[in-house]
């Protein structure tokens, strides 16, 4: 199998407050991971690519300094989103991959909620 | 970039009935086209998925179909059941970025 871990599930925080949100490829080396925005009732808006080793590439109209992501190893990216206000509340989904040519394996998602 | 439309938004069937989902590409270097299924609240699932140097391909009562010259590929579902109620999305990439379609949202009356 292909298993991505995701962590937490679920967060609710002041605004103001920096979340970082971790996600794992437990049985498999990911050469690329990707972060995804979902809002409800809609589909998957990519944040950002992220490489093991260098800096991640960013979607146009995302704040690199908002959502800072690390990809520290072949097996964990993380997404750290600083100064949370209500309007980053939302659906957070990574997903990786073995090699670009083969299919994404998503994590279960985090649920952020900004007070 | 690429540019991938899907439709419909809403589909509702009846348990039995076939559901078909259609999407459209605009990178012919695209060569990758999967299909996830997502149930509410749930993490996406890779369903089926097929490469540009195949037309068809089937799994059960899953089927895909691509049309590389008009950059279209299409998702089959037959007999359905109520359990095959999720929000279904398509993508295509050409190895570089993964670019999802909108979904649509599929309801299977029992």
């Amino acid at each position: 199998g292909a298993v991505v871990s995701q962590h937490p599930s679920w967060v609710i925080c002041k605004s103001g407050t920096s979340v970082k949100i971790e996600c794992r490829s437990l049985d498999f080396q990911a050469t690329t991971m990707f972060w995804y925005r979902q809002f409800p009732k809609q589909s998957l808006m990519l944040m950002a690519t992220s490489n093991e080793g260098s800096k991640a590439t960013y979607e146009q109209g995302v704040e690199k300094d908002k959502f800072l992501i690390n990809h520290a190893s072949l097996t964990l990216s993380t997404l750290t989103v600083t100064s949370a206000h209500p309007e980053d509340s939302s659906f957070y989904i990574c997903s990786a991959v073995r090699r670009a040519d083969q299919p994404q394996h998503f994590g279960d998602g985090t649920r952020l909620s900004i007070l | 970039g690429e540019n991938v439309e899907q439709h419909p938004s809403t589909l509702s069937v009846q348990e039995g009935d076939s559901a078909v989902i259609k999407c459209t590409y605009s990178d012919s270097a695209s060569n990758y086209f999967p299909w996830y299924k997502q149930e509410l609240g749930k993490r996406p699932q890779l369903i089926i998925d097929i490469r540009s140097n195949v037309g068809e391909k089937k799994d059960q009562r899953i089927a895909v179909t691509l049309n590389k010259t008009a950059k279209h590929f299409s998702l089959h579902i037959t007999e359905t059941q109520p359990e095959d109620s999720a929000v279904y999305f398509c993508a295509a990439t050409n190895n570089n970025d993964m670019r999802f379609g909108a979904g649509t949202r599929l309801t299977v009356k029992p």
